[in-house]
């Protein structure tokens, strides 16, 4: 089983600033088959970017995934306040799927 | 758009069964994966298995996380365009809230979810 380490495991920060969010796989997650969510309170997950680097549809530019092998990173350029949330990574290259524990970005 | 709505007990006694269905619309569930996911807030999210059923060649699939193979079970109902989930002999660790969601969309992510329904195992 792929174990997914997220980190930090908090994030604050103030609208407008950058954030970087790292996913670490301990073995490698064959063909970028890596997804990254956001979770708000009492919602389920939404799928932000989806094989490592695409953008699923309606994710502003703003987001951006990148990172193969065991290090995958999403990046937010800008952030707004609608993107304070958990977002959480999960990789489909091996059975079982798993998921990461999740970053919480705050607002400072 | 895809919707999908969790139904089922939300409260369940330890070493019995716990039976959610997942109602699909929108959508047929002749196409793409269905998937069980639950989360908690010891455990996180947990992927649970998916079930998979191709109208063009008539083949279905079932795939279980091995952590839970011998306790799972997932059935299409094609006729009502809902899928369910079987977890036996729960315990206090089951308690999680369940989603129902599918996966196919964007490659193995889960693109449409259930609001999730909070299932509470306890004597």
């Amino acid at each position: 089983e792929i174990v997914l380490t997220q980190s930090p495991g908090t994030l604050s920060l103030s609208p407008g600033e950058g954030a970087t969010l790292s996913c670490r796989a301990s073995q490698s997650v064959s063909d970028n088959s890596l997804v990254w969510y956001l979770q708000k309170p009492g919602q389920p997950p939404r799928v932000v970017i989806y094989g490592a680097s695409r953008r699923a549809t309606g994710i502003p530019d703003r987001f951006s995934g990148s990172g193969s092998g065991t290090h995958f990173t999403l990046t937010i350029s800008r952030l707004e306040p609608e993107d304070f949330a958990v977002y959480y990574c999960q990789q489909y290259g091996s059975s079982p799927l798993t998921f990461g524990g999740g970053t919480k970005v705050e607002i400072k | 758009q895809v919707q999908l709505q969790e139904s089922g007990p939300r409260l369940v006694k330890p070493s019995e069964t716990l039976s959610l269905t997942c109602s699909v619309s929108g959508g047929s569930i002749r196409s793409y994966y269905w998937n069980w996911i639950r989360q908690s807030p010891g455990r996180g999210l947990e992927w649970i298995g998916y079930i998979f059923y191709s109208e063009s060649t008539k083949y279905r699939n079932t795939h279980y996380n091995p952590a839970l193979h011998s306790r799972v079970s997932m059935l299409l109902e094609m006729s009502q365009n809902q899928f369910s989930l079987q977890l036996k002999s729960v315990t206090a660790a089951d308690t999680a809230v369940y989603y129902c969601g599918r996966s196919g969309f964007y490659e193995g992510g889960f693109d449409s979810w259930g609001q999730g329904t909070l299932v509470t195992v306890s004597s």
